[in-house]
């Protein structure tokens, strides 16, 4: 079967960096995006990787290692504002999007 | 711009009712997608369409109906609503089935009593 693996939660400290990590095992691979959603909002797309290596955006960064099945969100300089669930999510052979069941960020002052 | 616009956001329904969650967008995407989103799973596709007139199955679809009569809307049906259709219903759109990332409504609330 299909699966995407990410911790539950995990806790941080406002302006500290942390490393939110995904393996994955699926039919195919056509890319892995990383969403963020806040509680009780829609998820809002934060970055894609296709090509293994470091994809940086601001603050955010995603890493991608096909041949590990594995990615990971890294967050710098975290803001009160980055609390939210991380959702990673796998694009099969059939172009169909699997999800992880996302991980919960607890930002601390 | 609107993006996606989901309809109503949030619901309590009796069991055995009949439930049509509207969805819309304006920005031309061919795909659509419905999602339900349940505590401690990740999102899981209910049906699809990759483009107007066309429809898919998902991974979850029983229970559910979808029509895409145009580009702009894809409505998700519930024939006759179980309590195990509780859950935070949302509408996606992207580019095409292969280009592109997700857009996504704000969610409907569904609560089946």
């Amino acid at each position: 079967g299909q699966n995407i693996d990410q911790p539950t939660e995990m806790t941080a400290t406002e302006g500290a960096i942390v490393q939110i990590n995904c393996t994955y095992q699926t039919s195919g691979f056509n890319g892995l995006f990383w969403y963020q959603q806040h509680a009780g909002e829609a998820p809002t797309f934060l970055s894609y990787n296709v090509l293994d290596g470091l994809e940086e955006k601001g603050r955010f960064s995603s890493f991608l290692s096909r041949s590990k099945g594995y990615s990971y969100l890294l967050l710098k300089e975290l803001q009160m504002k980055d609390s939210a669930s991380y959702l990673c999510a796998v694009r099969d052979s059939n172009y169909q999007l699997i999800w992880g069941a996302g991980t919960k960020l607890i930002i601390k002052p | 711009i609107a993006g996606i616009t989901q309809a109503p956001t949030s619901q309590i329904l009796a069991a055995g009712r009949r439930m049509t969650l509207r969805c819309t967008q304006d920005m031309r995407h061919n795909a659509m997608y419905w999602y339900r989103q349940d505590l401690g799973l990740g999102l899981r596709l209910i049906h699809y369409s990759n483009t107007a007139g066309t429809t898919g199955k998902g991974e979850v679809p029983d229970g559910y109906s979808v029509s895409r009569a145009n580009t702009d809307d894809f409505p998700l049906t519930l024939a006759s609503a179980v309590p195990s259709q509780t859950s935070v219903y949302f509408c996606a759109s992207s580019a095409g089935t292969s280009a592109g990332e997700l857009f996504f409504g704000e969610g409907s609330r569904l609560t089946v009593l």
